[in-house]
């Protein structure tokens, strides 16, 4: 268990949706990072927040967006859905960012979209 | 931009043997961290082994060693005694050195099986 809980576990829905995956960061960490796991783009980085502040965004289309709380819990939410947004959607936290850093990483919420 | 190539999308291992894969990356950068990760059926993603690129040691962490050629811009895990609980999908990984940002970019993965 990395410490980092993601919530639902999985999530079915209909094109044209809009759907919100929800993140708790490990204990004391500050930064939370999504990322995207599908069969043809593999693990893409979609963006970073650190302390309630976008500190990085990746490929992250503008169907989507993020943000992090004050209790530092994050939100991404998807909106007008489409087939090929089905993926496995990873949260990770670390302390405040950096590769000295281990990013750990959440149990992932499964997203199929039909 | 900064990329990760793993060019075995599959290898195959006898339990208590011996594998290496194989990773490159590109990047213009002189100071970046390096990863390997595995994700097993559960697909839960847990860090194996991280390599600094200013140092010129290669990491390792039990059975886990790399082999890291920063000339050549190459990065490689090798498993020793392979066991049963190894098999998974190895993703090998960069991020940038410095600052708050750290992003990870992935490699497209190699499949491991250990066969009994």
């Amino acid at each position: 268990d990395s410490g980092v809980t993601q919530t639902p576990k999985h999530l079915i829905t209909a094109t044209g949706q809009r759907v919100t995956l929800r993140c708790s960061p490990r204990s004391g960490d500050l930064s939370v990072y999504w990322y995207q796991q599908s069969l043809d783009q593999g693990l893409q980085f979609l963006i970073q927040y650190y302390n309630g502040e976008e500190r990085a965004k990746g490929n992250i289309l503008e169907r989507f967006s993020a943000q992090q709380f004050p209790d530092l819990h994050s939100e991404l939410n998807l909106s007008s859905l489409e087939l090929g947004d089905s993926a496995l959607y990873f949260c990770a936290s670390s302390f405040r960012g950096g590769g000295q850093e281990t990013q750990y990483f959440g149990p992932g919420t499964r997203l199929l979209v039909l | 931009a900064q990329t990760v190539t793993q060019s075995q999308p599959e290898m195959s291992v006898q339990e208590a043997e011996t594998v290496t894969l194989s990773c490159t990356y590109d990047t213009s950068e002189s100071d970046y961290y390096l990863f390997w990760y595995k994700q097993p059926p559960s697909r839960q993603m847990i860090l194996v082994i991280r390599q600094e690129a200013y140092k010129q040691q290669n990491a390792t962490e039990n059975r886990f060693s790399v082999n890291f050629q920063k000339a050549a811009k190459s990065f490689s895990l090798k498993i020793s005694d392979s066991q049963l609980g190894d098999a998974a999908m190895y993703f090998c990984a960069y991020m940038n050195y410095g600052g708050s940002q750290g992003n990870l970019i992935f490699g497209k993965g190699t499949k491991l099986s250990v066969k009994p």
